[in-house]
């Protein structure tokens, strides 16, 4: 089975540090992608990335910075956090071939609920 | 990007067939449909996918008109443990950057 891994369930981060939010994921796919989830708002796409040291912005990344450095690990990063970055976190990824997996299906994992105070 | 309109809420008495209707007037003739499935506290899982007619799984069916500007994702017999959030997604196999997930649907099944 696909095995999308973020490191944190839950954080508790103050206004104006640095957060970290790590991805990993098992089955050598080629996309990963981060999306914050918020009530009423359904999920909204912040960075994606189709290799190793490519990102491109998703639909709101203001506030948030990406790092891919391996092909497994994709990181969400937001400099500063600020009160309005408390969210659910989800990250996700899928592969572009065609055969194994389906039509841009995404592998999703558990999510990280990031408060900030 | 082809975005998808569906209701914010339903509710069903356990038992009862579910037909959740999506909108997507706009969608390109790469796309497919693909529709989610999420509880609370987790990430969305993949429950079926199709480009027209119909398409079963053991989970559910997934109706497409000739047209292709809707679709119905049908559960039958829902039980408790079936309430969730749904999402209809367009997208083709270039990338999933392009998919929009939206509120999606909320289909609460009642004792």
């Amino acid at each position: 089975d696909v095995k999308v891994t973020q490191s944190s369930r839950y954080l508790v981060k103050r206004t104006g540090e640095k957060v970290f939010l790590e991805c990993v994921q098992d089955m050598d796919h080629e996309n990963m992608f981060w999306y914050r989830q918020d009530p009423g708002l359904g999920l909204r796409l912040i960075y994606f990335s189709y290799d190793v040291k490519m990102k491109e912005k998703g639909d709101i990344p203001e506030g948030y910075s990406v790092s891919r450095e391996k092909k497994e690990r994709f990181s969400l990063i937001l400099e500063s956090a600020s009160t309005n970055q408390t969210s659910m976190y989800l990250c996700a990824s899928s592969s572009p071939k065609t055969g194994r997996y389906r039509a841009g299906e995404l592998f999703f994992g558990e999510g990280s609920r990031l408060t900030v105070l | 990007l082809a975005k998808t309109t569906q209701p914010i809420s339903m509710d069903s008495y356990e038992g009862q067939e579910v037909n959740i209707t999506c909108s997507h007037n706009n969608i390109a003739t790469n796309d497919y449909i693909t529709w989610y499935q999420q509880f609370p506290s987790q990430g969305p899982r993949f429950i079926i996918q199709g480009y027209k007619t119909k398409v079963t799984n053991e989970v559910a069916s997934l109706f497409i008109p000739a047209d292709r500007k809707s679709s119905t994702l049908s559960l039958p017999r829902v039980s408790l443990s079936d309430t969730a959030v749904y999402y209809c997604l367009v997208g083709d196999r270039a990338g999933a950057n392009n998919l929009f997930f939206g509120t999606g649907t909320r289909l609460t099944v009642i004792p």
